[in-house]
Formats: C-alpha cells, sequence, structure tokens
C-alpha cells in the first residue's frame, strides 16, 4: 500500500464550525490531490497540489481552502462546515501527474450536523 | 471541459456471467491518459489500468480487459465468468492538463452487483 494517511477517519462537526483534514504521505511524491464521494457524484476533486505551496482549484473548491507547507502533508480546510460538506473525503497521490496512476487514502467520513 | 460518463449506474448480474462496464470521455488534449478503479464494499479505491492516448491495443489480465477506441472516444472494461468477489463501484478516470499540472477527472462511477 502506498504510504497515505488521512486523519481523523471520521468527525462528527457542527454547522458553522471550521474543520480540517490532514493527508500525510511517506513516498515523497510531488502532486497530492483531495477529492469529495457522493452518491451519484462519483469522484470530485476539491484542490490538488502540484508541489510545495503550489496548489490549485478543481470542480468544487468552494467552501474549501487547502496548504502544503511541506511534502509530505496536505491539509484540507473548511472554514466554516456546512450540511452540504457532509461527504467522504479521499486524498491521493502521485508520483509525477499525467501519466502516474493515483494511489488514495483509506478516506474520512466527515458529517455536518 | 473534459468529461467523463459512465452511464450504467447499477449493474447486476449472476455469478459466471460476462460483464461490460462502459466508459464514454471527452477531451481537446492529443496527448492523454485514462485510468479505471476499483471500489470494493470496504470502501478503499484501488488502481486497475492506466492506458495512453498512443496506445489502442486491448489489454487483458486475467478475468479483466479492457478495450480502447479512440474513434468512438470509449474505454469499457470486460469481466469475463465474473465472481461475486467483483462486486464493486468501477470508476473510469481521464487525467487533463492544467498549464503545467495534471489532475485526474473521473465519471460517476458503475455499481456492480455480482449475485451467487
Amino acid at each position: 500500500d502506498a504510504g497515505i494517511t488521512q486523519s481523523p477517519r471520521h468527525k462528527v462537526t457542527e454547522t458553522g464550525t471550521p474543520v480540517t483534514l490532514r493527508c500525510h504521505q511517506t513516498e515523497n511524491h510531488r502532486y497530492m490531490y483531495w477529492y469529495r464521494q457522493d452518491p451519484g457524484h462519483g469522484l470530485r476533486l476539491i484542490h490538488y497540489s502540484y508541489g510545495v505551496k503550489d496548489t490549485d482549484k478543481g470542480e468544487v473548491s468552494d467552501g474549501y481552502s487547502v496548504s502544503r507547507s511541506k511534502t509530505e502533508d496536505f491539509l484540507l480546510t473548511l472554514e466554516s462546515a456546512t450540511s452540504s460538506q457532509t461527504s467522504v473525503y479521499f486524498c491521493a497521490i502521485s508520483e509525477s501527474g499525467e501519466n502516474s496512476p493515483l494511489h488514495f487514502g483509506n478516506g474520512t467520513r466527515l458529517t455536518v450536523t | 471541459a473534459q468529461k467523463v460518463t459512465q452511464a450504467q449506474t447499477e449493474i447486476s448480474v449472476v455469478e459466471k456471467e460476462d460483464v461490460t462496464l462502459d466508459c464514454v470521455y471527452e477531451t481537446r488534449d492529443t496527448t492523454y491518459y485514462l485510468f479505471w478503479y476499483k471500489q470494493p464494499p470496504s470502501g478503499e479505491l484501488v488502481f486497475l489500468i492506466r492506458r495512453n492516448s498512443f496506445d489502442e491495443q486491448n489489454e487483458i489480465s486475467g478475468r479483466y480487459s479492457w478495450n480502447f477506441q479512440k474513434s468512438t472516444s470509449s474505454f469499457n472494461f470486460t469481466i469475463t465468468a465474473s465472481q461475486v468477489v467483483d462486486s464493486a463501484v468501477y470508476f473510469c478516470a481521464l487525467s487533463e492538463r492544467e498549464d503545467s499540472s495534471y489532475k485526474l477527472i473521473f465519471g460517476s462511477g458503475t455499481r456492480l452487483l455480482v449475485r451467487p
């Protein structure tokens, strides 16, 4: 298994509270991604990073921010959680981007009440 | 925008039947990569195959085979003699280039149920 750890694995939080999800890799891969998975929508890209301090938005980035201060860590922050952000969040890493497969973490199940 | 369509939301078959999962994509890139992933009931996402746009040869791996047809922008996945353990959600994905970076765009997935 690729060395990817997501924390926490499960979280329940209240609407309006800030939440940070962490993705940690031990593979020294350049690319890191945050996806959310919802029924009927498959996997949708939130944000991704192509290097330290280099990040870009995906298709569903509103309400989310990210930071990557070290190669191994990619943080996803919900500044003020809403019920629509209840989802399963997956982190993924890729060695070089285009032709490298993504390897996924085990996911974080977030419930916003 | 690039797009991946998996029109089959759910497929149910009886064990030992063959089943084909469809994937149709749209891209303006001349060079691109296509992928298939499996998500079993346990929830993890497992990489199955990668195919680049210059290689239209079909690929076979055991009971799995993939048919890439550039002319119809399709990358279909066939499971021969399906087994209960094949029950999962299967995702097709397309690489998209954004300036000097890359990201993967996924289809909405096909849920396969193989009944004993």
